[in-house]
């Protein structure tokens, strides 16, 4: 079974500043995918960044960029001059490397608040 | 671009009533699921579907039923509602393999039962 932890449940950033959200997993697959998901209030959720498992190099988007330590089973979210849309509640997910359904295990979610 | 949506955004029951709540997505995805989402524990797959036609269970299914008769449309009814299905509700679409793990969701439904 997969299990995905964030330490976090909340988190504040002054307007600007960078912020770095913590997530590990536990997994007896050598293949998988992580992902963050935001959960703005309005509460429809998004991808916000995807990793590959046997990809090497740490993903970014923009703004957004992961510290994927494979050994570690660490996948931490960092967040570059924060916005206040960056707002959220954030989650850490995990899948199997593609097994014929997109079923992704979340854990609990932190939540973010930007400060003005 | 609607996207996915759900109906009804709340809903109060009481225990032992049924209903469904009703999941729809206009971007001809093939793949389907529905998540609860509680307090401290983050998102949980109930149910899940491939294509039309095609179901099966996630990791929670008990108490809920589901059936995909058409691309667009993936309604979950709960049989006999308990308080324990208290929960927000999210459906999630995605293309599947072409783009992994990459869901759509919809707004929630939050359900209440009494």
């Amino acid at each position: 079974a997969q299990t995905v932890t964030q330490s976090q449940p909340e988190m504040s950033v002054q307007e600007a500043e960078t912020v770095t959200l913590s997530c590990t997993y536990d997994t007896s697959e050598s293949n998988y995918y992580l992902f963050w998901y935001k959960q703005p209030p309005s509460r429809q959720m998004i991808l916000v960044i995807r990793q590959e498992a046997y990809k090497q190099q740490n993903a970014t988007e923009n703004r957004f960029s992961v510290n994927f330590q494979k050994a570690a089973k660490s996948f931490s979210l960092k967040i570059s001059d924060s916005q206040l849309g960056d707002t959220a509640m954030y989650f850490c997910a995990f899948m199997k490397l593609f097994t014929g359904a997109n079923n992704l295990f979340f854990g609990t979610g932190t939540r973010l608040t930007v400060i003005p | 671009n609607a996207g996915v949506t759900q109906t009804p955004k709340f809903q109060v029951l009481k225990t032992g009533q049924s209903m469904t709540l009703q999941c729809a997505q206009d971007m001809n995805h093939e793949y389907m699921s529905w998540y609860r989402q509680d307090p401290g524990m983050g998102l949980r797959l109930i149910h899940y579907s491939v294509g039309a036609g095609i179901t099966d269970q996630g990791e929670v299914p008990n108490g809920y039923n589901v059936s995909r008769s058409t691309t667009e449309d993936f309604p979950l009814r709960l049989l006999s509602a308990a308080p324990s299905q208290t929960s927000v509700y999210f459906c999630a679409s995605s293309l599947g393999p072409d783009r992994p793990g990459e869901l759509f969701f919809g707004e929630g439904s939050r359900l209440t039962v009494l």
